[in-house]
């Protein structure tokens, strides 16, 4: 079955510990990002990848770091997560850009930061 | 810079009757895509729809029917003899095809609709 995989699902934390969320996809798939959803906002993209080493920043990304060592994972990094970043994270991929074809999302991932 | 607003926040409805959600999209680009996706209660994303800005024609898929309308920059959905189960937010989303910002899909801020019993 095509997937994307998000884990954890769920996830309380204190500030300052760092964390990482982990993606990934099975349908050898370029290119994958990261969004947050946040109250009357919508969904905002965090960081994007075309491809293995190629990552960019979205429109939100301080304080997040990403990595693209292999094509199917795409791992979400908090390095020092404050309360601001208590979000709900979704991840996505596709196989190719965005804007020719409907992105295949995990679940999601609440977390809060404490 | 695209832009995507959906003026509705929340929207309630008893069951059977027709409701529209509104979706009105910014981009400069003269290629780009739209696209809606549903949020039920479980929180997951359900892909709905994508319409291209070469493809004019209204489409239809059960009870479920969409209005894209270059004039006006608005791409409607609505819902006929809406369902409890259709209850969930709804997010109208654009990509454009230049180069530079083909990586972005921009969603609007999302509609809450209630369908009640």
């Amino acid at each position: 079955e095509a997937q994307v995989t998000q884990n954890p699902r769920y996830l309380i934390t204190v500030t300052g510990k760092k964390l990482t969320v982990t993606c990934s996809q099975n349908m050898n798939h370029e290119y994958m990002s990261w969004y947050r959803q946040d109250p009357g906002l919508g969904l905002r993209q965090i960081y994007y990848s075309m491809n293995v080493e190629v990552t960019d920043k979205g429109d939100v990304p301080e304080g997040y770091k990403v990595s693209r060592k292999e094509k199917r994972n795409f791992p979400l990094i908090l390095e020092s997560p404050s309360p601001n970043q208590t979000s709900l994270y979704f991840c996505a991929s596709s196989s190719v850009a965005a804007s020719r074809q409907p992105q295949h999302f995990g679940d999601g991932t609440r977390l809060s930061i404490l | 810079a695209q832009k995507v607003t959906q003026a509705q926040t929340e929207i309630s409805v008893v069951e059977k009757e027709d409701v529209t959600l509104d979706c009105v999209y910014e981009t400069r680009d003269t290629t780009y895509y739209l696209f809606w996706y549903k949020q039920p209660p479980s929180g997951e994303l359900v892909f709905l729809i994508r319409r291209n800005s070469f493809d004019e024609q209204n489409e239809i898929s059960g009870r479920y029917s969409w209005n894209f309308q270059k004039s006006t920059s608005s791409f409607n959905f609505t819902i006929t003899a809406s369902q409890v189960v259709d209850s969930a937010v709804y997010f109208c989303a654009l990509s454009a095809a230049s180069s530079g910002s083909a990586r972005q899909l921009t969603f609007g801020s999302g509609t809450q609709l209630t369908v009640l019993p």
